[in-house]
């Protein structure tokens, strides 16, 4: 069983409605959790970033974490062509190693 | 300005060759890493460098030997390539203990 599971989609949705994105992990060790954004053939690019339990907004992105049910997500409102791309969950605990999950491919249709 | 800077973005050589990628980072981070994607995208880190040390050296064959002449420059040697070494390589930097990690482009090496 890997550290940190993800859904690998695609997650197909028309334009304007609500991406849910979501991880589960086991390692009760994970403080930091991150969400990264990857076009094709480009480098994987930070979009949030939590530290412990709780929500953050930026935007149209909402992070949530609930370290109870070791269970993030990521909501992105009011979705864009543009927000067509393949999305990370990461995570680290104490030390600098980031752990991934796989990535969910999301389709945003116009 | 490109942050985190990554030499070749595409390599394509034989089994048996050796290689090198080269990484370059102007944020003034103390900490490189190499990361290794797979064909399902599945991101693994392989090495992480502090200051010119190497701090985290995950289970990679010793044909992968990074070196770090200073804290802005990583590189990957790889030596003897195999098929299977095929993959997105990614070079990425932070602060120490920083969760923050900011990534190149990616080179991608296809191994025939």
């Amino acid at each position: 069983q890997k550290e940190v599971e993800q859904d690998p989609g695609p997650l197909s949705v028309p334009e304007g409605a609500i991406v849910s994105l979501n991880c589960t992990y086991s390692n009760s060790a994970f403080q930091y959790f991150m969400w990264y954004r990857q076009y094709s053939r480009k480098g994987p690019e930070l979009l949030m970033y939590t530290y412990s339990s709780g929500n953050k907004e930026d935007g149209r992105f909402t992070a949530q974490v609930d370290k109870s049910s070791k269970y993030i997500s990521l909501f992105i409102r009011d979705s864009q062509p543009s927000d067509s791309a393949t999305y990370l969950c990461a995570m680290k605990a104490a030390g600098n190693k980031l752990t991934f999950g796989g990535g969910t491919r999301v389709l945003v249709k116009p | 300005d490109t942050a985190v800077s990554q030499t070749p973005k595409y390599l394509v050589t034989q089994m048996g060759n050796d290689k090198s990628i080269k990484c370059e980072q102007n944020l003034g981070h103390d900490t490189m890493y190499w990361y290794k994607q797979d064909s399902k995208k599945f991101l693994k880190i392989m090495f992480s460098y502090n200051n010119k040390e190497l701090i985290i050296n995950e289970t990679v064959p010793n044909r992968f030997s990074p070196k770090s002449p200073d804290k802005a420059h990583l590189n990957l040697h790889i030596n003897s390539l195999e098929l299977g070494d095929s993959a997105v390589y990614f070079c990425a930097s932070s602060h120490l203990q920083g969760a923050r990690a900011f990534f190149g482009q990616g080179t991608r090496l296809t191994v025939v």
